[in-house]
């Protein structure tokens, strides 16, 4: 099955500053990679998603890249600000039905 | 995006009685729904997968007749927890998928999550 690994566990950034955050997976038919933010005792929340024929996507200060030859997929945030602390989780679906998700992120915007 | 809600947002029962926990999809038909169960600091795990008006699939090593799911219509969809235990105790989180439109044709929404504690 698909296997998803995601680094850093824990980032730590100056506000204003930007935060990546990468992906890899294992399975190439994989097509659709999602990212979800999670604020504390809350469900996860789509923030951004990219589809495998696309190589890169931009909404406002997040984007997303996507390197299909190596599998690999990261989280770009720009101008980073206090409230985008949380843990951000990135996923993989082979099949458009079942998610492989990976270990998160903790991010920390200090003030 | 689409709107998922969960309820309760947070139960405490006692042991070996059982729980439902209720997740509907708001503004939009799913489809499928999925039963995640997430312990603190650690990322989702699937527990099950269930389409409106089938039985759930429900991945290795999660037991069938503890966590009963049913979905009876495309916006809802319960996860019971049948005598429950302290080692129950989790962040329960439904997400559901829809048919396509405003929920778009493969993105999982997820509900807010219910924190269930087993005394």
């Amino acid at each position: 099955g698909e296997n998803v690994e995601q680094h850093p566990s824990t980032l730590s950034v100056q506000e204003g500053d930007s935060a990546v955050i990468k992906c890899t997976y294992s399975d190439s038919a994989s097509n659709y990679f999602p990212w979800y933010k999670q604020e504390l005792g809350k469900g996860p929340q789509l923030i951004i998603d990219i589809r495998s024929n696309v190589g890169e996507k931009k909404d406002q200060r997040i984007a997303v890249t996507l390197n299909k030859t190596a599998k690999h997929f990261s989280l770009h945030i720009t101008e980073t600000q206090p409230e985008d602390s949380a843990v951000y989780f990135c996923a993989a679906s082979p099949t458009g039905n079942q998610f492989y998700f990976g270990t998160g992120t903790s991010l920390t915007v200090i003030p | 995006g689409a709107v998922v809600s969960q309820h309760p947002s947070w139960v405490i029962c006692k042991s070996g009685t059982s729980v439902k926990i209720e997740c509907r999809s708001l503004d939009f038909q799913a489809t499928t729904m999925f039963w995640y169960r997430q312990f603190p600091k650690q990322s989702l795990m699937l527990m099950a997968t269930s389409n409106e008006g089938s039985k759930a699939t429900y991945e290795q090593g999660v037991e069938k007749d503890k966590f009963l799911i049913n979905h009876a219509s495309l916006t809802l969809s319960t996860l019971t927890v049948t005598s429950a235990h302290p080692e129950d105790s989790s962040f329960y989180i439904c997400s559901a998928r829809g048919t396509g439109g405003r929920s778009g044709w493969n993105e999982q929404y997820f509900g807010p999550g219910t924190r269930l504690t087993v005394t």
